[in-house]
Parts: C-alpha cells; structure tokens; sequence
C-alpha cells in the first residue's frame, strides 16, 4: 500500500509568485485536507477535498486554491506569495466518507516553502 | 470557530519516568479527539485518539482522558523512552471526517 506523497519537497519562490503543491493519496482514500505548518507551530486547516469538490474550508484567503481528480491526487496553488506564506504544507488522505471511519489522517512529508 | 490550546509547550523528563501533555478545547460540538506524534522531517503520525462517548483509553505506554464537561483532554506516557522524544499535537473536530483543528504543540524531550 503507498502512502501520502508530495511533490516538490522544498522549494524557494519570490514575493508575487505563484505555487503549485501536489499530492498522491493513500490508496482507496478519496478524501485529501491541507493543512500549513508555520515553524514551530501546529498545522492549521486550510481546506478539505472530498470527491472533487471543496469540503470544507479554514480561515485562509482566496488566493490559497486547491483541485481534487478524479483519482483523488490534489494540488494546492497559492496566488501572490507573501513572506508569511513560508512554511511546511502538509497533505493528508483519510478513508472514505462514511466507511468504518477511523478518523485517522494519514499525512505526507509535506512541501517546504521558502518566500523571499 | 474551535481552539485548541496545549501545554506545556515543551517538556523534558528522564527516560522511564511519566509526561503528561493537557489540551482544551473551546467548541462544545467537538467530538472526536486524537493525538498526533511528529518526528523531524516527517509529517505527524496518529498515535491514540478518542471519542466523546468515552472517558478514558490505553494502548500500551499510552493513555488519554477526556472531561467533555470541562473541555479538557490529557495525554499519558509511562515507561518513556529515547523514540518517544518529537513534537506531540492534540487536536480536535465535530466527527472524525471533518477538519480536524491541531493545538500548537509539545516538544518532548526523553533523556537517557
């Protein structure tokens, strides 16, 4: 069984740049949630992704944007880089929406994002 | 919105003495609370969690309690051991599929 993927695992952009983060769920998984983790800090909820369609969104502004496929891999784009956008994103797939639902989120290595 | 706090937000005791990490929550529709466990350059692991229709749980080393009344829930570690040393989140959501809000963390640190 494979677990979480995510790609790239560090990179730099500039203030105004965009970013595209991606991930590979677990397998039989079709429910991805994002969080971002700030040094030092625990990772906060940016959205979640069930069957291709926003299920749930945290306290983030818009230019934070995600797509689910079809085979429930995801990506996160984020519009106009900011300094405080500098941090670890983190995927996470869990089971299926009402499947014995253990509630477990099972998490990749995450994307280091540096904004100069 | 719900918020977790955590403390302390480190701790550092000797191996196979007892750590203690408390949460509260402030959302009273919170029902499902677990426990992640993150090592350097990993992302964070499940390592016990427990629902609202129970007060206590064990898994070996491990033990949580929840007082839903008050809105706290305790995380227990006996016997600690070098491996146990990372960053432990408590967290907390309304159903195990909804988004799941992590407190800020607690470094522990197991001393030989």
């Amino acid at each position: 069984e494979t677990g979480v993927t995510q790609s790239p695992t560090h990179l730099i952009k500039t203030r105004g740049q965009q970013v595209t983060l991606r991930c590979s769920s677990q397998s039989g998984h079709n429910t991805v949630s994002w969080y971002q983790q700030a040094l030092g800090q625990g990772p906060q909820f940016i959205f979640q992704y069930y069957r291709e369609e926003e299920n749930g969104r945290g306290n983030f502004p818009p230019r934070f944007s995600g797509l689910q496929f079809p085979n429930y891999s995801s990506e996160l784009n984020v519009n106009a880089l900011e300094l405080d956008d500098s941090a670890l994103y983190l995927c996470a797939s869990s089971q299926p929406i009402g499947a014995p639902q253990t509630g477990e989120l099972f998490f990749g290595e995450g994307s280091r994002l540096t904004v100069l | 919105g719900e918020n977790v706090e955590q403390h302390p937000s480190t701790l550092s005791v000797q191996e196979g003495d007892s750590a203690v990490i408390k949460c509260t929550y402030s959302d009273s529709a919170s029902n499902y609370f677990p426990w992640y466990k993150q090592e350097l350059g990993k992302g964070p692991q499940l390592i016990i969690d427990i629902r609202s229709n129970v007060g206590e749980k064990k898994d070996q080393r491990i033990a949580v309690t929840l007082n839903k009344t008050a809105k706290h829930f305790s995380l227990h570690i006996t016997e600690t051991q070098p491996e146990d040393s990372a960053v432990y989140f408590c967290a907390a959501s309304e159903t195990s599929y909804d988004k799941v809000i992590f407190g800020p963390g607690t470094s522990l640190s197991v001393i030989p």
